[in-house]
């Protein structure tokens, strides 16, 4: 079965709202929880890393306060985009380590977003 | 510093015969490598990784990949293609000092099956 839930699969949003995203371990602790951001045809662009109840870190060049992202237990991190604008449409994944499980990385089913 | 390079950016092969993605790495550190499968508009799937056990991996749905240090390699190979194997492919190293499984993924094969 499934180890990692998004919600919501797909979203659509006026420009100049926000918008979380949600990222959930089932059943499992996630040592480290990661965000991603995939263009069509494209691979996955690492944005943060993230550890329960310590801040996310950011990779160069993704804005943070654009980015936010809260982890807010051992297995649950949201990604909220603020102030969306077009050009943040993109398929949003994440991923999570497992105690245990190494560097094997789980990933969500993803979200896709679209900014009107 | 690590990287990832997957050679083809596209993959044909006809159903029925052997698949050979591509996939070579460079790391300071014995990296952990991983292969994935992304179906469209889905998340990833993983088909096998190699964590510094046998060079030789089974995955899942007949997939197989060798580890070959000499050649920073681990291509992907699979004897006969199913039309379900059509899908786009990653190749991920990770490696990091303390553990902090930093994931570097290469750029993606997209495998074609014909009939």
């Amino acid at each position: 079965g499934a180890v990692v839930s998004q919600h919501p699969s797909w979203v659509i949003c006026k420009s100049g709202t926000s918008v979380k995203i949600e990222c959930r371990s089932l059943d499992f602790q996630a040592t480290t929880m990661f965000w991603y951001r995939q263009f069509p045809k494209q691979s996955l662009m690492l944005m943060a890393t993230s550890n329960e109840g310590s801040k996310a870190t950011y990779e160069q060049g993704v804005e943070k306060d654009k980015f936010l992202i809260n982890h807010a237990s051992l297995t649950l991190s949201t990604l909220t985009v603020t102030s969306a604008h077009p050009e943040d449409s993109s398929f949003y994944i994440c991923s999570v380590t497992l105690s245990g499980r190494g560097k094997e990385q789980f990933f969500g089913p993803g979200t896709r977003l679209t900014v009107l | 510093a690590q990287s990832v390079t997957q050679l083809d950016s596209h993959v044909s092969v006809s159903e029925g015969t052997p698949v050979l993605l591509r996939c070579n790495y460079s790391s300071s550190y014995s990296p952990s490598l991983f292969w994935y499968v992304q179906h469209p508009n889905k998340g990833l799937q993983l088909l096998l990784k190699y964590t510094s056990a046998a060079t030789l991996v089974k995955g899942i749905n007949g997939f197989e990949a060798e580890f070959k240090k000499s050649e920073t390699s681990f291509h992907l190979t699979k004897p006969s293609a199913h039309m379900s194997d059509a899908a786009e492919y990653f190749c991920v190293v990770s490696e990091g000092p303390g553990g902090s499984y930093i994931p570097t993924f290469g750029r993606g094969t997209s495998l074609i099956v014909h009939p």
